[in-house]
Protein backbone atom coordinates (compact mmCIF):
# COMPACT_ATOMS: atom_id res chain seq x y z
CA UNK A 1 0.00 0.00 0.00
CA UNK A 2 1.11 3.58 -1.33
CA UNK A 3 1.95 6.01 1.83
CA UNK A 4 2.13 9.54 0.94
CA UNK A 5 3.70 11.49 3.51
CA UNK A 6 3.21 15.49 3.79
CA UNK A 7 5.35 17.47 5.65
CA UNK A 8 4.61 19.66 7.65
CA UNK A 9 1.51 19.73 9.09
CA UNK A 10 0.41 22.62 10.00
CA UNK A 11 2.85 25.56 9.08
CA UNK A 12 1.12 29.46 10.26
CA UNK A 13 3.57 32.19 8.69
CA UNK A 14 3.59 36.02 7.96
CA UNK A 15 2.03 37.64 4.75
CA UNK A 16 4.67 38.33 2.26
CA UNK A 17 6.60 35.38 3.46
CA UNK A 18 8.18 32.27 1.62
CA UNK A 19 7.43 28.90 1.64
CA UNK A 20 7.92 25.24 1.00
CA UNK A 21 5.93 21.93 1.73
CA UNK A 22 7.08 18.69 0.71
CA UNK A 23 5.12 15.61 -0.37
CA UNK A 24 6.51 12.39 0.18
CA UNK A 25 5.66 8.78 -1.41
CA UNK A 26 6.96 5.13 -0.04
CA UNK A 27 6.86 4.28 -3.97
CA UNK A 28 7.22 5.97 -7.38
CA UNK A 29 4.21 8.08 -8.19
CA UNK A 30 1.73 6.98 -11.30
CA UNK A 31 1.17 11.02 -11.56
CA UNK A 32 0.94 13.75 -8.89
CA UNK A 33 -1.13 15.89 -8.05
CA UNK A 34 -1.24 19.09 -5.75
CA UNK A 35 -4.29 20.20 -4.37
CA UNK A 36 -5.88 22.94 -2.48
CA UNK A 37 -8.82 22.55 0.04
CA UNK A 38 -10.43 25.55 1.82
CA UNK A 39 -12.64 25.26 4.42
CA UNK A 40 -16.08 23.78 3.81
CA UNK A 41 -15.10 22.52 0.57
CA UNK A 42 -13.54 19.94 -1.82
CA UNK A 43 -10.20 20.14 -3.11
CA UNK A 44 -9.63 21.95 -6.54
CA UNK A 45 -6.41 20.77 -8.37
CA UNK A 46 -3.76 23.01 -8.98
CA UNK A 47 -1.15 21.12 -11.04
CA UNK A 48 -0.67 17.50 -12.40
CA UNK A 49 3.48 16.39 -12.73
CA UNK A 50 4.17 13.24 -14.37
CA UNK A 51 7.81 13.90 -15.19
CA UNK A 52 10.88 13.33 -12.94
CA UNK A 53 12.81 16.39 -12.58
CA UNK A 54 9.59 18.58 -13.69
CA UNK A 55 9.24 22.25 -12.57
CA UNK A 56 6.04 23.66 -12.90
CA UNK A 57 4.85 27.37 -12.34
CA UNK A 58 1.85 28.85 -11.36
CA UNK A 59 2.11 32.39 -10.35
CA UNK A 60 4.10 32.32 -6.92
CA UNK A 61 3.06 28.80 -6.76
CA UNK A 62 6.51 26.47 -8.05
CA UNK A 63 5.69 22.61 -7.96
CA UNK A 64 9.12 20.05 -8.39
CA UNK A 65 9.01 16.82 -8.75
CA UNK A 66 12.14 14.93 -8.08
CA UNK A 67 14.19 12.77 -10.44
CA UNK A 68 13.40 9.47 -9.17
CA UNK A 69 9.70 10.52 -8.81
CA UNK A 70 9.42 9.77 -5.30
CA UNK A 71 8.98 13.22 -3.73
CA UNK A 72 7.38 16.44 -4.66
CA UNK A 73 7.95 20.31 -2.96
CA UNK A 74 5.43 23.46 -3.26
CA UNK A 75 6.98 26.74 -2.94
CA UNK A 76 4.88 29.34 -2.40
CA UNK A 77 6.19 33.24 -3.27
CA UNK A 78 5.59 36.09 -1.13
CA UNK A 79 2.69 34.21 0.33
CA UNK A 80 -1.02 36.12 0.63
CA UNK A 81 -3.89 35.58 3.03
CA UNK A 82 -5.75 34.29 0.24
CA UNK A 83 -3.19 31.09 0.21
CA UNK A 84 -4.52 30.04 3.27
CA UNK A 85 -5.89 26.39 3.17
CA UNK A 86 -5.37 22.60 3.27
CA UNK A 87 -2.39 21.50 0.58
CA UNK A 88 -3.16 17.95 -0.63
CA UNK A 89 -0.56 15.73 -2.93
CA UNK A 90 -2.42 12.94 -4.50
CA UNK A 91 -0.98 9.75 -6.86
CA UNK A 92 -3.48 8.98 -9.55
CA UNK A 93 -2.97 6.05 -11.57
CA UNK A 94 -6.48 4.09 -13.59
CA UNK A 95 -9.59 4.53 -11.42
CA UNK A 96 -7.65 5.10 -8.22
CA UNK A 97 -6.48 8.23 -6.14
CA UNK A 98 -4.07 8.23 -2.94
CA UNK A 99 -4.13 11.24 -0.95
CA UNK A 100 -1.52 12.41 1.77
CA UNK A 101 -2.86 14.00 5.01
CA UNK A 102 -1.77 17.44 3.87
CA UNK A 103 -0.10 20.68 4.94
CA UNK A 104 -2.89 23.37 6.84
CA UNK A 105 -1.19 26.56 5.68
CA UNK A 106 -2.44 30.02 7.56
CA UNK A 107 -0.93 33.31 6.29
CA UNK A 108 -1.70 36.04 8.61
CA UNK A 109 -2.21 39.66 7.62
CA UNK B 1 -22.62 22.78 -16.02
CA UNK B 2 -23.49 22.10 -12.54
CA UNK B 3 -20.41 19.98 -12.10
CA UNK B 4 -20.71 17.22 -9.71
CA UNK B 5 -23.57 17.94 -7.04
CA UNK B 6 -23.93 16.13 -3.76
CA UNK B 7 -27.16 16.14 -1.32
CA UNK B 8 -27.82 16.17 1.15
CA UNK B 9 -25.20 18.68 2.72
CA UNK B 10 -25.45 17.79 6.23
CA UNK B 11 -27.01 14.22 7.40
CA UNK B 12 -27.82 13.42 11.03
CA UNK B 13 -28.54 9.50 11.68
CA UNK B 14 -28.22 7.37 14.82
CA UNK B 15 -26.59 4.08 15.30
CA UNK B 16 -27.85 0.85 13.23
CA UNK B 17 -29.84 3.73 10.43
CA UNK B 18 -28.86 2.97 6.73
CA UNK B 19 -29.25 6.15 4.09
CA UNK B 20 -27.98 7.02 0.53
CA UNK B 21 -26.06 9.82 0.12
CA UNK B 22 -26.39 10.75 -3.92
CA UNK B 23 -24.15 12.26 -6.14
CA UNK B 24 -24.65 13.02 -9.66
CA UNK B 25 -22.36 14.68 -12.47
CA UNK B 26 -22.95 16.49 -15.74
CA UNK B 27 -19.76 16.52 -17.15
CA UNK B 28 -20.01 12.51 -18.74
CA UNK B 29 -16.65 11.40 -17.28
CA UNK B 30 -16.54 7.64 -17.03
CA UNK B 31 -14.12 8.10 -13.39
CA UNK B 32 -16.06 8.80 -10.26
CA UNK B 33 -14.58 8.02 -6.72
CA UNK B 34 -16.38 8.35 -3.07
CA UNK B 35 -13.49 9.58 -0.36
CA UNK B 36 -14.38 10.49 3.48
CA UNK B 37 -12.30 12.64 5.04
CA UNK B 38 -12.21 13.01 8.65
CA UNK B 39 -10.76 15.95 10.83
CA UNK B 40 -6.70 16.74 9.93
CA UNK B 41 -6.52 14.10 7.44
CA UNK B 42 -6.74 13.74 3.94
CA UNK B 43 -9.20 12.02 2.16
CA UNK B 44 -9.71 8.19 1.87
CA UNK B 45 -10.46 6.21 -0.90
CA UNK B 46 -14.02 4.28 -0.21
CA UNK B 47 -14.84 3.27 -3.76
CA UNK B 48 -14.70 4.02 -6.96
CA UNK B 49 -15.93 3.00 -10.36
CA UNK B 50 -14.64 3.75 -13.94
CA UNK B 51 -17.55 2.92 -16.19
CA UNK B 52 -21.43 2.00 -15.83
CA UNK B 53 -21.40 -1.10 -14.32
CA UNK B 54 -17.96 -1.33 -13.26
CA UNK B 55 -17.16 -0.47 -9.37
CA UNK B 56 -14.37 -1.81 -7.25
CA UNK B 57 -13.23 -1.09 -3.38
CA UNK B 58 -11.18 1.48 -2.42
CA UNK B 59 -8.58 1.71 1.08
CA UNK B 60 -11.81 2.24 3.55
CA UNK B 61 -15.08 0.00 1.82
CA UNK B 62 -16.36 -1.89 4.81
CA UNK B 63 -19.63 -0.52 6.00
CA UNK B 64 -20.83 1.04 2.39
CA UNK B 65 -21.74 -0.37 -0.76
CA UNK B 66 -21.72 1.52 -4.05
CA UNK B 67 -23.56 0.86 -7.43
CA UNK B 68 -23.07 2.63 -10.74
CA UNK B 69 -25.83 2.16 -13.23
CA UNK B 70 -25.71 5.14 -15.50
CA UNK B 71 -22.78 7.30 -16.10
CA UNK B 72 -24.42 10.33 -14.33
CA UNK B 73 -25.34 8.66 -11.29
CA UNK B 74 -22.83 7.52 -8.50
CA UNK B 75 -24.41 6.66 -4.74
CA UNK B 76 -22.50 5.86 -1.98
CA UNK B 77 -25.25 3.65 0.81
CA UNK B 78 -24.63 3.25 4.18
CA UNK B 79 -25.73 -0.04 5.88
CA UNK B 80 -25.96 0.13 9.60
CA UNK B 81 -24.43 3.38 10.49
CA UNK B 82 -21.92 3.40 12.91
CA UNK B 83 -19.97 6.15 15.52
CA UNK B 84 -16.59 5.34 13.06
CA UNK B 85 -18.69 6.47 10.04
CA UNK B 86 -18.58 10.11 11.52
CA UNK B 87 -17.24 12.05 8.78
CA UNK B 88 -17.41 14.29 5.50
CA UNK B 89 -17.77 12.69 2.57
CA UNK B 90 -17.01 13.80 -0.99
CA UNK B 91 -18.03 12.51 -4.69
CA UNK B 92 -14.97 13.02 -7.19
CA UNK B 93 -15.13 12.40 -11.25
CA UNK B 94 -12.39 12.44 -13.73
CA UNK B 95 -12.67 12.21 -17.42
CA UNK B 96 -10.30 9.01 -19.13
CA UNK B 97 -7.44 10.15 -19.96
CA UNK B 98 -7.43 12.95 -17.61
CA UNK B 99 -5.78 13.54 -14.20
CA UNK B 100 -7.80 16.63 -12.89
CA UNK B 101 -10.98 15.11 -10.38
CA UNK B 102 -13.32 17.30 -10.19
CA UNK B 103 -14.84 17.36 -6.11
CA UNK B 104 -18.49 17.65 -5.18
CA UNK B 105 -19.17 20.32 -1.75
CA UNK B 106 -18.97 17.38 0.52
CA UNK B 107 -21.96 16.01 2.65
CA UNK B 108 -21.05 16.30 6.19
CA UNK B 109 -22.33 13.14 8.19
CA UNK B 110 -22.81 12.48 11.91
CA UNK B 111 -23.87 9.30 13.50
CA UNK B 112 -25.25 9.25 16.92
Amino acid sequence: TQLLEQSPQFLSIQEGENLTVYCNSSSVFSSLQWYRQEPGEGPVLLVTVVTGGEVKKLKRLTFQFGDARKDSSLHITAAQPGDTGLYLCADTNAGKSTFGDGTTLTVKP
Amino acid sequence: NAGVTQTPKFQVLKTGQSMTLQCAQDMNHEYMSWYRQDPGMGLRLIHYSVGAGITDQGEVPNGYNVSRSTTEDFPLRLLSAAPSQTSVYFCASRATGRWEQYFGPGTRLTVT
